[in-house]
């Protein structure tokens, strides 16, 4: 369904770890998922994408990975830099409809 | 900056009141999307206009309404509004619809405070 949530999970990583967020997604004919970052009183941008048909995208810092068979999406940003201190959304797609379903989102929070 | 330009970005109005939020999708997409966020909360989707047709409908309520004119900016119409309402509003808009591997992009919002 939509993504509700009035308490968003934390996640806190020291600056320079590596961080992994994590997504269940709901629908297992979603064929395209997107990674978003929202800033405080921004919109959400664009990170990372991937088609079902794949199991692992790379990008600057970014990888993400996807597990079809428990419909599990994840983002792993390396050597974490307090700039990425933001909420993470997970969006997923089928194709042949026109909606994105986002996930609840996760607050990522980098300790210096 | 996403290429997607919504307006006002701040609005402060009050209760009982009706407001229109407009946006400007990126040049060449056809789809535009409203997406609702309120405090600490994911973002709620409303509607989905492809073309100037409604092709998706989500939690909107009937006083809020919708439309994409021929130059493919939308607006979006919030009537009797109420305390509730205050929230960022998001536009977003893709290239196309009903094909997967297009991505959203998104404005950065229009911030309603409804008192």
């Amino acid at each position: 369904g939509e993504s509700v949530g009035l308490h968003l999970p934390t996640l806190s990583v020291q600056e320079g770890d590596n961080s992994i967020i994590n997504c269940a997604y709901s629908n297992s004919a979603s064929d395209y998922f997107i990674w978003y970052k929202q800033e405080s009183g921004k919109g959400p941008q664009f990170i990372i994408d991937i088609r079902s048909n794949m199991d692992k995208r790379q990008g600057q810092r970014v990888t993400v990975l996807l597990n079809k068979t428990v419909k599990h999406l994840s983002l792993q940003i390396a050597a974490t830099q307090p700039g990425d201190s933001a909420v993470y959304f997970c969006a997923e797609k089928t194709s042949g409809t026109y909606k994105y379903i986002f996930g609840t989102g996760t607050r990522l929070k980098v300790l210096a | 900056d996403s290429g997607v330009t919504q307006t006002p970005k701040h609005l402060i109005t009050a209760t009982g009141q009706r407001v229109t939020l407009r946006c400007s999708p990126r040049s060449g997409d056809l789809s535009v999307y409203w997406y609702q966020q309120s405090l600490d909360q994911g973002l709620q989707f409303l509607i989905q206009y492809y073309n100037g047709e409604e092709r998706a409908k989500g939690n909107i309520l009937e006083r809020f309404s919708a439309q994409q004119f021929p130059d493919l900016h939308s607006e979006l119409n919030l009537s009797s509004l109420e305390l509730g309402d205050s929230a960022l509003y998001f536009c977003a808009s893709s290239v196309v619809g009903l094909s997967s591997g297009n991505t959203i992009y998104f404005g950065e919002g229009s911030w309603l405070t409804v008192v």
